[in-house]
């Protein structure tokens, strides 16, 4: 079956520093999307990407969905204390029928931030 | 914005018994809703899609008659965790899917079963 991959599992950073997160898939997608799980919370969505070679910037987190649709990134530049937490890919496959919106998900990076 | 409810946010039962979750969309309504299990710093399993007036589809490893699904309406499914033991404890999530979207999910605060 469908497998995602994500590396790192765990990443600390010094406040102010960057953070990336990677996302591979052992099939082709037909979305990628994104999750974040504060401590103790649920995940909760960030974006969606669709397109091949799509790039998507939500202020300091720029998103990247790659050429051939099977792998992807999340960028956080000058992180902050406010960014700890989980971060999830989720591979879409919408082959249609009982596969309809189902997402197999990545490990997970757990992402800390020093002040 | 869009909640998911789920309710018992946690519960302890002692071995044998079954355990019912409830999961519910309060302001939209859900033809689709995943069910998800998490070990403590690990990421989510699908267990089974439900889809509102069929039969839930598990997914390979997870067993039906163990996990009983309901999605008697489009804003709740039922997961019923049956002769539940030990090894079933852990932390289970929903999520709902709007109807007609094909994006973001939302997910409910989960549940944290605690078979003894």
């Amino acid at each position: 079956g469908q497998q995602v991959m994500q590396i790192p599992q765990y990443q600390h950073v010094q406040e102010g520093e960057d953070f990336t997160t990677y996302c591979n898939s052992s099939t082709t997608l037909s979305n990628i999307q994104w999750y974040k799980q504060r401590p103790g919370g649920h995940p909760v969505f960030l974006i969606q990407l669709v397109k091949s070679g799509e790039v998507k910037k939500q202020k300091r987190l720029t998103f990247q969905f790659g050429e051939a649709k099977k792998n992807s990134s999340l960028h956080i530049t000058a992180t902050q204390t406010t960014d700890v937490g989980t971060y999830f890919c989720a591979g879409g496959n919408n082959a249609g029928g009982t596969s309809y919106g189902k997402l197999t998900f990545g490990q997970g990076t757990i992402l800390t931030v020093h002040p | 914005g869009a909640v998911v409810s789920q309710h018992p946010s946690w519960v302890i039962c002692k071995s044998g018994t079954s355990v019912k979750i409830e999961c519910r969309s309060l302001d939209f309504q859900a033809t689709t809703m995943f069910w998800y299990r998490q070990f403590p710093k690990q990421s989510l399993m699908l267990m089974a899609t439900s889809n509102e007036g069929s039969k839930a589809t598990y997914e390979q490893g997870v067993e039906k008659d163990k996990f009983l699904i309901n999605h008697a309406s489009l804003t709740l499914s039922t997961l019923t965790v049956t002769s539940a033991h030990p090894e079933d404890s852990s932390f289970y999530i929903c999520s709902a899917l709007p109807t007609g979207r094909v994006d973001e999910q939302f997910f409910g605060p989960g549940t944290r079963l605690t078979v003894l």
